[in-house]
């Protein structure tokens, strides 16, 4: 089982409606979760960071996080043409001070007009 | 605002050459990681840092070395380029150690 994986897209919707976008992990052990967007030719950027489970909102962004489960998602409410562009789910693996930041593989969103 | 500064944007480099790729933080962060990111396979980790001199391997480690000689410069190293190489590389850092990364802004590496 790999890392992280993310549901591999391409995820398209409609302008205005919620976009959901989801990441499982492997490594029980794993406390920080991060969300990063990269549009085309770009560097990723972070969005949103969660450690605890539950959600967590900033603005139209919504992070869920599900530790028993393993799984993190990515809420975008009322999404916007701006939106689009793939969406990194990130984690940290490892402990000790030695730990590594896992990615999956994205998933490409189109936000369409 | 954290900056992570990578030394080249484009690169094209010859076969068989030895090539370094510098990364320079501003934020005297203590991890550096070193990725490259190809269509459909998505960010791979190739090394990674937690400390001066320290250094762990990633996923994909062949045909790479790396340096930190500094806390703030991790350099990536491909000792004989090969084609296969040919990437975008991006290099991030980050803080106390479940803090989020940054990334610099990658160099399209090009071995022809």
């Amino acid at each position: 089982q790999k890392e992280v994986e993310q549901n591999s897209g391409p995820l398209s919707v409609p302008e205005g409606a919620i976009a959901s976008l989801n990441c499982t992990y492997s490594d029980r052990g794993s406390q920080s979760f991060f969300w990063y967007r990269q549009y085309s030719g770009k560097s990723p950027e972070l969005i949103m960071f969660i450690y605890s489970n539950g959600d967590k909102e900033d603005g139209r962004f919504t992070a869920q996080l599900n530790k028993a489960s393993q799984y993190v998602s990515l809420l975008i409410r009322d999404s916007q043409p701006s939106d689009s562009a793939t969406y990194l789910c990130a984690v940290k693996v490892g402990q000790g001070g030695s730990e590594k930041l896992v990615f999956g593989k994205g998933t490409k969103l189109t936000v369409n007009p | 605002d954290v900056k992570v500064t990578q030394s080249s944007r484009y690169l094209v480099k010859r076969t068989g050459e030895k090539v370094f790729l510098e990364c320079v933080q501003d934020m005297d962060h203590e991890n550096m990681f070193w990725y490259r990111q190809d269509p459909g396979l998505g960010l791979r980790l190739i090394y990674f840092s937690y400390d001066v001199k320290m250094k762990e391997k990633g996923d994909i480690p062949e045909g790479y070395s790396v340096s930190r000689e500094k806390k703030e410069r991790f350099s990536l190293i491909l000792e004989s380029a090969s084609t296969n190489q040919t990437s975008m590389y991006l290099c991030a850092s980050s803080g106390w150690a479940g803090a989020e990364a940054f990334f610099g802004q990658g160099t399209r590496l090009t071995v022809v």
